[in-house]
């Protein structure tokens, strides 16, 4: 069966410091691959997605930066975090058209 | 493009009422539907989904109908209990865009009071 794995679970940083968020997959191949961000423990903001190693989409300008160095792997990173970055991300991945999205446990990020 | 809307929240019941939470969507072709459940603190489940008009999709007592002449997915449950409170998303697969990507409701939040 397929896991998603999200870490760490929780983080808190100073401004102007870097981030790396990772999110792993196992039990599928070149899954689809999505980072979120819900503000206020509610709406999702899709972030970035990624359909192949090393092919990233940003759907909102911003901070924030995402790389796919291999196929089950999904790193959300910073070079500087901002307040405003602070919230709960989610790494998510997806099967073929249609299938439903599968989402990890989340990193609750507050930036101090 | 594609988009669902579902109902503000927050809403509260007392532990074996009833349940309705209200969806809507706007689409073009065939969208599957999808209702997540998210717990305190944690990520998103898939609840229950349909892929087909006239599908129910149906888990853990909760139950949603693809209504295509309606262009709705109504969450519904006929006794809820305490453990079911949690932000309840309604979501539908997108339009091409994204790859895949589905597009959610904002979440309605559902406290059960014993």
């Amino acid at each position: 069966s397929q896991t998603i794995h999200q870490w760490p679970a929780t983080l808190v940083q100073p401004v102007g410091s870097p981030l790396s968020l990772e999110c792993t997959v196992e039990g599928t191949s070149n899954p689809n691959l999505y980072w979120y961000r819900q503000a206020a423990g509610r709406g999702l903001q899709l972030l970035f997605y990624s359909v192949g190693i090393g092919q990233i989409s940003s759907e909102v300008p911003q901070n924030l930066s995402a790389s796919r160095p291999q196929d089950r792997q999904f790193i959300l990173s910073s070079k500087k975090l901002l307040l405003s970055d602070s919230g709960f991300y989610l790494c998510a991945w997806k099967g073929p058209i249609n299938s439903p999205l599968h989402f990890g446990n989340g990193t609750r990020l507050t930036v101090t | 493009g594609n988009s669902v809307t579902q109902m503000e929240g927050p809403v509260t019941l007392s532990e074996e009422a009833f349940l309705t939470i209200n969806c809507t969507y706007t689409a073009t072709g065939y969208p599957s539907l999808f209702w997540y459940v998210q717990y305190p603190g944690e990520g998103l489940q898939l609840l229950l989904k349909a892929t087909k008009a006239d599908d129910k999709g149906s888990n853990k007592g909760f139950e949603a109908t693809y209504r295509k002449e309606t262009t709705s997915f109504h969450l519904e449950k006929g006794s809820v209990q305490v453990s079911d409170s949690a932000v309840y998303f309604c979501a539908l697969s997108g339009d091409g865009g994204s790859q895949g990507n589905l597009i959610f409701g904002k979440g309605t939040k559902l406290s059960v009071k014993p």
